[in-house]
């Protein structure tokens, strides 16, 4: 069964610091790995889709690197600003698995002033 | 392009009550999943719908279906409701150009539903 954990659970900045939120997943037979943020009361934003065969995607301030071997995920935000403050969500999709989304525990993040 | 929409966005229900939750994809995707989310739980896969088939299920009990009709619409149901229904009830579309598992989910806002 595909296990999915994200470390640290909450993680309190400064704005400005560059941070990196880790995500490890127990079963390396992945399709993709997606990152997400989801506000208060809110849905999931999509943030970065990472195929099985990249190593990397970027956007603006965001940069996803996956590592299948080893079963890990990292997001990188660089400059955080407060409006970065959200939880922030990796899931995998399984090979054979449909588009079925095993998620991780999340992040809590708070970037302050 | 007009997003995942899903209604009503917000529900109370009581105990043994039926509920049916409705979800428009994003133009032209024809995979829809369906997801519970709860402090204690996390989210959870409920099942997937793609041209009108249920593609994925996941483990609930059988008073979760659901369906998804030509458009690419969907619904879920709960019947006999249970306080630990209470959620988050989040539905993600996605277009499936190039195969299963490859494109980005887009999720919508959500369906909160309580239950008394």
């Amino acid at each position: 069964k595909q296990e999915v954990t994200q470390i640290p659970a909450a993680l309190s900045v400064p704005e400005g610091e560059n941070l990196v939120l880790n995500c490890s997943f127990t079963d390396s037979a992945i399709y993709n790995l997606q990152w997400f943020r989801q506000d208060p009361g809110k849905g999931l934003t999509s943030l970065l889709l990472i195929q099985s065969s990249q190593r990397e995607q970027t956007s603006g301030r965001l940069n996803a690197s996956l590592d299948k071997s080893s079963g890990r995920s990292t997001l990188y935000i660089a400059a955080s600003q407060p409006g970065d403050s959200a939880t922030y969500l990796c899931a995998v999709i399984l090979t054979g698995g449909g588009n079925k989304l095993t998620f991780g525990t999340g992040t809590q993040l708070k970037v302050e002033l | 392009k007009a997003g995942v929409t899903q209604t009503p966005r917000y529900l109370i229900k009581t105990r043994g009550q039926q509920v049916t939750l409705s979800c428009s994809p994003i133009s032209g995707h024809r995979s829809v999943s369906w997801y519970q989310q709860t402090p204690g739980q996390g989210l959870q896969f409920l099942f997937e719908y793609f041209s009108e088939t249920q593609r994925n299920k996941g483990n609930f009990p059988g008073r979760f279906s659901g369906r998804q009709f030509s458009n690419s619409r969907s619904e879920m149901n709960v019947s006999t409701l249970e306080l630990g229904d209470s959620a988050l009830y989040l539905c993600a579309s996605s277009l499936e150009q190039a195969g299963v598992g490859t494109d980005t989910q887009y999720f919508g806002p959500g369906t909160r539903l309580t239950v008394l």
